[in-house]
């Protein structure tokens, strides 16, 4: 069974600038999640979409955004980047099994904003 | 504000004794917890889960006891192996959040040395 994947693996952006960035969740997963990761910060949940709506979303400003699509992948959109924007940018997905709760991660996306 | 803690960044251990991470959190409706296992340039792998119903479970080498009273948790790995060096991120989960949004520790970089 295919892990999580994200794309792009690393991207360097300048200040201004606008990205996306691709998430394909598990086969059957419905739930996908987006993370920020950033050193001393853990990580900070962006927001969870299931069945292409948003069910939940943290706290960070409008300028980041997602979207799901009806095959369950998963897109998020950072515009008019910041310095700060620079992180590991996670996405997770999950199914319902037994009650469990655990997501399962890709790989990352690492953004570096110049 | 941080509802979920790891006070200690790293921890040194040597291979074959036991590894002991700790983790407190705030919020009294959190009701699930997770270990999770980060290896760098990759993304947090699931280890270990505890409902709130439980103070105990074991899987293997690794043990995660739950301390409600005290909004504490603790990961025991024994015996530690050189594998184990990882960075180890405590998670939480309560159904009044949305039961697939983890709210994250700032992770313990956990060394084991031959």
């Amino acid at each position: 069974k295919a892990g999580v994947t994200q794309t792009p693996r690393y991207l360097i952006k300048t200040r201004g600038q606008q990205v996306t960035l691709s998430c394909s969740p598990i086969s059957g997963h419905r739930s996908v999640s987006w993370y920020q990761q950033t050193p001393g910060q853990g990580l900070q949940f962006l927001f969870e979409y299931f069945s292409e709506t948003q069910r939940n979303k943290g706290n960070f400003p409008g300028r980041f955004s997602g979207r799901q699509f009806s095959n369950s992948r998963s897109e998020m959109n950072v515009s008019t980047l910041e310095l700060g924007d620079s992180a590991l940018y996670l996405c997770a997905s999950s199914g319902r099994t037994s009650g469990r709760r655990e997501l399962f991660f890709g790989e990352g996306s690492r953004l570096t904003v110049l | 504000d941080q509802q979920v803690k790891q006070n200690s960044p790293s921890l040194s251990v040597q291979e074959g004794r036991i590894s002991i991470l700790n983790c407190d959190y705030t919020n009294s409706m959190f009701d699930y917890f997770l270990w999770y296992k980060k290896y760098p340039a990759e993304g947090p792998t699931f280890l270990i889960s505890i409902s709130s119903i439980k103070d105990k479970n074991e899987d293997g080498r690794f043990t995660v006891f739950l301390n409600k009273s005290a909004k504490h948790l603790s990961l025991h790995i024994v015996p530690s192996q050189p594998g184990d060096s990882a960075v180890y991120f405590c998670a939480a989960s309560g159904l009044n959040q949305g039961a697939q949004k983890l709210v994250f520790g700032q992770g313990t970089r956990l060394t084991i040395n031959p």
